[in-house]
């Protein structure tokens, strides 16, 4: 079945360092692929998503490709902020629509000042 | 702004007992979900729905119930609540491809 592995974390960082959180994805379709991010207390929100292959989908200085050929979709930002703490879960969905998304098991990201 | 409302927000409960957790979206969704959310597993599906009176099961349904009475309001009943399911529990909508979450409720079983 369809299926999502994503950078096992924690991840620590330092404020304006780079972050890459490494997302690859199996399925038999041809999906849709999203980011979302997800802050204390909260419930997950859309980073951004990229509904075709070879294009780049962004958002608040993330951005990621969806790579057909290597079936990833590798999440980056060049410099981090400490406000860019939360989980971040990579997820693939059906172009249909309707049947749930697909889940990694998402990463803890923690940037110090 | 989609909006998805859950209820209550925290819940303790004894092994054995009777839980419900409710979940109200006021997006116009046909599609509504409901997540538990574990370190180390992520997100993963308990049941969804396409509309009133419809149910599919998800990926880790046992000791769930779920019911969808109407476009806006969807369900989840814990029968025989276990300890495993001591858990954060979202649920959330879709019109078909972006999910919106609620903010989640925490339940532990003791």
């Amino acid at each position: 079945g369809d299926s999502v592995t994503q950078t096992e974390g924690p991840v620590t960082l330092s404020e304006g360092t780079s972050l890459t959180v490494n997302c690859s994805y199996e399925t038999k379709q041809y999906p849709t692929l999203f980011w979302y991010v997800q802050y204390p207390g909260e419930g997950p929100q859309l980073l951004f998503k990229v509904p075709k292959a070879n294009e780049k989908g962004s958002n608040r200085g993330f951005e990621a490709t969806y790579n057909k050929e290597a079936t990833s979709f590798h999440l980056q930002k060049a410099s981090v902020q400490e406000s860019d703490s939360a989980v971040y879960y990579c997820a693939l969905g059906e172009n249909q629509g309707g049947r749930a998304l697909i889940f990694g098991t998402g990463t803890t990201v923690s940037v110090s000042p | 702004e989609a909006a998805v409302t859950q209820s209550p927000r925290n819940k303790v409960t004894v092994t054995g007992g009777n839980v419900t957790l409710s979940c109200r979206q006021t997006n116009s969704h046909n599609y509504m979900y409901w997540y538990r959310q574990d370190t180390g597993h992520g997100l993963r599906l308990i049941h969804y729905s396409y509309g009133a009176g419809n149910l599919q099961i998800g990926d880790v349904p046992d000791g769930y119930k779920a019911t969808r009475t109407t476009q806006e309001d969807f369900f989840l009943l814990l029968e025989l609540a276990s300890p495993s399911q001591t858990s954060l529990y979202f649920c959330a909508s879709s019109a078909g491809t972006e999910v919106f979450f609620g903010k989640g409720t925490r339940l532990t079983v003791v």
